[in-house]
């Protein structure tokens, strides 16, 4: 059975920094295209970044608002997915879920999210 | 960028009756890049629909999808107390990479 755990969010000043992880298990990590999904307070669903898998060149990719700001990386020896958010701004506030899928087009499978609240 | 357009944004509708969720994009989008999720408070999203109208693993045959070009629609046929929860249509593209409209929320009546 597939499972992400992610963990790492909390309270944060507008300017700061934080990590995200996000750990998989139930299916081969290396071969697994990863993204980002966030989810404001109330709000809609907004993809952040993806990164390919290392064997399909490790591509990153991200959303407008967060390019520059936020790095995708993973370390297939610990199945782990992370996100390091920098400049951190109000607007990030969300709950930010790791996600993948069998297809690149859609995600299937969904951890349980984490919460980033940037506030002063 | 590609922007979908879902709607209505609330639906009330009782269980057994029919629901119908429309998701508008605007660009042609290729059948293949369209997906629906349910979304309970809560919880992550789920994925239901790809392909715009292949049903993901679990998915009960009350769930549809269909449409092509610019206009898809998720059908429930028969609601169960278990559907009303918040539904997202996604597109697979570029720049951004993925797209997903502001979500219908199926409340009952």
């Amino acid at each position: 059975e597939v499972h992400l755990v992610e963990s790492g969010g909390g309270l944060v000043k507008p300017g700061g920094s934080l990590r995200l992880s996000c750990v998989a298990s139930g299916f081969t990590f290396s071969n697994a295209w990863m993204s980002w999904v966030r989810q404001a307070p109330g709000k809609g669903l907004e993809w952040v970044g993806r990164i390919e898998s290392k064997t399909d060149g490790g591509t990153t990719d991200y959303a407008a608002p967060v390019k520059g700001r936020f790095t995708i990386s993973r370390d297939d020896s610990k199945n782990t997915l992370f996100l390091q958010m920098n400049s951190l701004k109000t607007e990030d506030t969300a709950v930010y879920y790791c996600s993948t899928g069998y297809d690149i087009n859609y995600f299937d499978y969904w951890g349980q999210g984490t919460l980033v609240t940037v506030s002063s | 960028e590609i922007v979908l357009t879902q709607s209505p944004g609330t639906l009330s509708l009782s269980p057994g009756e029919r629901a119908t969720l429309s998701c508008s994009a605007s660009q042609i989008v290729s059948s293949t890049y369209l997906a629906w999720y349910q979304q309970k408070p809560g919880q992550a999203p789920r994925l239901l629909i790809y392909g715009a109208s292949t049903r993901a693993t679990g998915i009960p045959d009350r769930f549809s999808g269909s449409g092509s070009g610019t206009d898809f629609t998720l059908t429930i046929s028969r609601l169960e107390p278990e559907d009303f929860a918040v539904y997202y249509c996604q597109q697979y593209g570029s720049s951004p990479m993925y797209t997903f409209g502001q979500g219908t929320k199926l409340e009952i009546k």
